[in-house]
């Protein structure tokens, strides 16, 4: 399989824990997307790298998130102290140079938070 | 700020009838994208179409058609002869020019019963 993949594809956790998730975009990917959904509402926009240059990051994403791509491969996003408000499905995408707006999703990482 | 709305919530259908899913949008920029995307119940998106603001020509792709108006800020999808496997959400989307962000409607759920 040679799509965006994720991991977890689903976490339960316990309100103040941390969480991590992974994602490994298509390889010829430059660019990589974070966004989350929550029930009956479209993807919101978290941040976006290009390479391993974090360059958007959206007013929605509180201090408590933080995101990486260190080599420019694969990227993680972690939450620390979660709150049940951050209960959502975090999706990750990718799309190659000179293809805007083109994005390939994973399916996702659902996380509850209890 | 860029906004997108889908004022259907849900549309039920029979299959072989047609059907269109509306889409609005504002924006100030004057070059900008418009995308449409679909979630199928495994949940993950899928790219259907973009279209740039310079370019007014409907398109059509098999039972896919999309009408884009600049004067009345719509694109609007039309799906003809539905069938089952048409059953999705279906998001609107914009980005403007210089951004790599998509900003997503709320979603059309589309129902077509055999």
């Amino acid at each position: 399989d040679t799509g965006v993949s994720q991991d977890p594809r689903h976490k339960i956790t316990k309100r103040g824990q941390n969480v991590t998730f992974r994602c490994d975009p298509i390889s010829e990917h430059n660019r990589l997307y974070w966004y989350r959904q929550t029930l009956g509402q479209g993807p919101e926009f978290l941040t976006y790298f290009q390479n391993e240059a974090q360059l958007e990051k959206s007013r929605l994403l509180s201090d408590r998130f933080s995101a990486e791509r260190p080599k420019g491969s694969f990227s993680t996003l972690e939450i620390q102290r979660t709150e049940q408000g951050d209960s959502a499905m975090y999706l990750c995408a990718s799309r190659p140079t000179g293809a805007p707006g083109e994005l390939f999703f994973g399916e996702g990482s659902r996380l509850t938070v209890l | 700020a860029q906004k997108v709305t889908q004022a259907q919530t849900e549309i039920s259908v029979v299959e072989k009838e047609d059907v269109t899913l509306d889409c609005v949008y504002e924006t100030r920029d004057t070059t900008y994208y418009l995308f449409w995307y679909k979630q199928p119940p495994s949940g993950e998106l899928v790219f259907l179409i973009r279209r740039n603001s310079f370019d007014e020509q409907n398109e059509i792709s098999g039972r896919y058609s999309w009408n884009f108006q600049k004067s009345t800020s719509s694109f609007n999808f039309t799906i003809t002869a539905s069938q089952v496997v048409d059953s999705a959400v279906y998001f609107c989307a914009l980005s403007v020019e210089g951004y790599s962000t998509l900003t997503f409607g709320k979603g059309t759920m589309l129902l077509v019963s055999p």
